[in-house]
């Protein structure tokens, strides 16, 4: 089946890093989303992981990937007020064209 | 990647009516999906609109309720039929090629 699976919320202060965990059921995924939805906006792809890699990184943002597990992360380091949305992750299984989203997980940066 | 422009980007409509919303895309692409976010949920997808055939529904969308065009390779219209306060959510279309890039969304209120 296909299911995607996030923490719902999580708070962290201003500076520090951020971890957001997301689990997928679909093995055959060949690629696996990361996006931010501020309030009221629309979606913005953060970046992307390719199946076969287990780790990208793209400035502050780096994505780790353990396919054994399905579990999939992404870290934002030095995170700063303006991280403050709600970050879904998605995943794209093999042989569908569409994107199956998680339930979103809301950052909230305090000082 | 692709950029993406919604019309309208919010509209309030009175129940019974229909709403025609527009995605115009900057390049020329294969396929486009147009996908539902109710309020505090994640995203589904609706259908998928490749150009030249008939859209393809999801499991819960019909075509009477959601009908969708795509003269072209860079326009999909997705309208929604008959409104009730249950249609009240953000409409977003989405594009492949391009790395699955959203649209700022169509925010839709039905009073």
């Amino acid at each position: 089946g296909e299911d995607v699976e996030q923490s719902l919320f999580l708070s962290v202060r201003e500076g520090d890093s951020s971890v957001i965990n997301c689990t997928y059921t679909d093995s055959s995924s060949t690629y696996l989303y990361w996006y931010k939805q501020e309030p009221g906006a629309g979606l913005q792809l953060l970046t992307y992981i390719f199946s076969n890699m287990d780790m990208k990184q793209d400035q502050r943002l780096t994505v780790l990937l353990n396919k054994k597990d399905k579990h999939l992360s992404l870290r934002i380091a030095d995170t700063q007020t303006g991280d403050s949305a709600i970050y879904f992750c998605a995943e794209n299984p093999g042989g569908y064209n569409k994107l199956i989203f998680g339930a979103g997980t809301r950052l909230a940066v305090h000082p | 990647s692709a950029v993406i422009s919604q019309k309208p980007s919010r509209d309030i409509c009175q129940r019974g009516t229909s709403l025609t919303i527009q995605c115009q895309v900057d390049s020329q692409v294969t396929m486009m999906f147009w996908y539902r976010q109710q309020p505090g949920q994640s995203l589904t997808l609706i259908a998928t609109a490749n150009q030249g055939s008939e859209a393809t529904y999801e499991s819960g969308f019909v075509i009477d309720k959601f009908p969708i065009s795509r003269p072209n390779l860079t326009f999909s219209t997705l309208t929604v039929s008959n409104m009730s306060p249950e249609d009240s959510s953000i409409y977003l279309c989405s594009v492949d090629p391009g790395a699955y890039t959203f649209g700022s969304g169509t925010r839709l209120t039905v009073v």
